[in-house]
């Protein structure tokens, strides 16, 4: 098992611009999060999944927008980049059951010029 | 909502003696408290957990402390080697699934 990917690994961005960050997961789990990381502070959920086709807003969801098709699959869309966007960016899941692990992918750095 | 502070942001410890990681949480109707270890470049990674029903857990050089009554629970590292320096995040949960993470402390042990 793969577990939890991530791409890209880097990416620098100018300000008003749009990308997707992509998660995969290979676990069938059926909770996956978004998570940002700023320089020195804890994770900040963005944005969750409990399932194909239901996502929903964490702490810090203004700028983000996410989808879920599939159970593999949740990608994180920025539109408009802003230097306040500037992070690391984590994707997790876990299976569901109250207190399970969540199992973390290796993050994507983002830069907003 | 919950909120949770995590104490020392920094500490530094010579090889072989304990560290200890203090967090305190704010809503009472959190019930699930683990920790995970992040190095260098990666995402966070569990080393243990605790739930509300428990007031202690060990795995080897790692123990878990909960004090439901004070609202905190703390990490402890005994015989702390090199490779146990990394930042550690302490985290929250009720029953939403949702973790609400402390902001980290880093940890360096010195050879």
């Amino acid at each position: 098992n793969a577990g939890v990917t991530q791409t890209p690994k880097f990416r620098i961005l100018k300000i008003g611009q749009s990308m997707t960050l992509q998660c995969t997961q290979d676990m069938n789990h059926n909770y996956m999060y978004w998570y940002r990381q700023d320089p020195g502070m804890g994770l900040k959920l963005i944005y969750y999944s409990v399932g194909a086709g239901i996502t929903d807003k964490g702490e810090v969801p203004n700028g983000y927008n996410v989808s879920r098709s599939t159970t593999e699959d949740f990608p994180l869309r920025l539109e408009l980049a802003a230097p306040s966007q500037t992070s690391v960016y984590f994707c997790a899941s876990s299976s569901g059951r109250r207190g399970d692990e969540q199992f973390f992918g290796p993050g994507t750095r983002l830069t907003v010029l | 909502g919950e909120n949770v502070e995590q104490h020392p942001s920094t500490l530094s410890v010579q090889e072989g003696d304990s560290a200890v990681i203090k967090c305190t949480y704010s809503d009472s109707a959190s019930n699930y408290f683990p920790w995970y270890k992040q190095e260098l470049g990666k995402g966070p990674q569990l080393i243990i957990d605790i739930r509300s029903n428990v007031g202690e857990k060990k795995d080897q050089r790692i123990a878990v402390t909960l004090n439901k009554t004070a609202k905190h629970f703390s990490l402890h590292i005994t015989e702390t080697q090199p490779e146990d320096s990394a930042v550690y995040f302490c985290a929250a949960s009720d029953s939403s699934y949702k973790l609400i993470f402390g902001s980290g402390t880093r940890l360096l042990v010195r050879p």
